[in-house]
């Protein structure tokens, strides 16, 4: 059965420091990887895209890697801001389209 | 662009009552799709359609219907409701559903709850 875990659930961090959110995966097989954010009482948008061939990609202080052999993903936040603070889930697509969500990471940042 | 609407933005119901929730987007885009997104679960595919007058099921679709009569409107009927559907309902759309880079947008979700 196709699975995305997301960790951890949640995390409390202070303004200007760094995190890092961890995405596990088992679909396949594997199309793409995708990290939304989502505000409080909004849709999730679209922070960026992994492709099979790609490792790290960058979306200003949002840089996401991909490790398409141990079917794991990041995403870290430099840097973070009051606005980072969200919801951040992580999405796999699978050959055929079928989109498999993780459960989400909730972020607090703190001033 | 307006992006996806949808309406109302919240809702509460009784248990047998039922509704249904409005969701439009004017991007011109084919696929379309509804999801139930409920504490600690990722999102869940209830209903999508890849065009005008046609639709599918996906993974939890008991006690929903869709439609799609025009390519901008995607309504979801709760025929009737039961507190098990009490969630926030959020419907997306892309371009293609066969993109496999295509991005989805999400409207701002319904809240409902159910007693």
């Amino acid at each position: 059965k196709n699975q995305v875990e997301q960790s951890p659930q949640s995390l409390i961090i202070l303004e200007g420091k760094n995190c890092t959110l961890q995405c596990n995966y088992t679909v396949s097989p594997f199309s793409n990887l995708r990290w939304y954010k989502q505000d409080t009482g909004r849709g999730p948008v679209s922070l960026t895209i992994m492709t099979f061939s790609e490792n790290t990609k960058s979306n200003g202080r949002y840089t996401a890697t991909l490790d398409a052999d141990t079917k794991q993903s990041s995403l870290h936040i430099t840097a973070s801001q009051l606005s980072d603070s969200a919801s951040y889930i992580c999405v796999v697509r699978a050959a055929g389209n079928k989109l498999t969500f993780g459960g989400g990471t909730r972020v607090l940042v703190k001033p | 662009n307006a992006g996806v609407t949808q309406t109302p933005k919240f809702q509460v119901l009784k248990t047998g009552q039922s509704m249904t929730l409005q969701c439009a987007q004017d991007m011109n885009h084919e696929y379309m799709s509804w999801y139930r997104q409920d504490p600690g679960m990722g999102l869940r595919l209830i209903h999508y359609s890849v065009g005008a007058g046609i639709t599918d099921q996906g993974e939890v679709p008991n006690g929903y219907n869709v439609s799609r009569s025009t390519t901008e409107d995607f309504p979801l009927r709760l025929l009737s409701a039961a507190p098990s559907q009490t969630s926030v309902y959020f419907c997306a759309s892309s371009r293609t559903g066969g993109g496999f880079t295509d991005t989805q947008y999400f409207g701002p979700g319904t809240r409902l709850t159910v007693l």
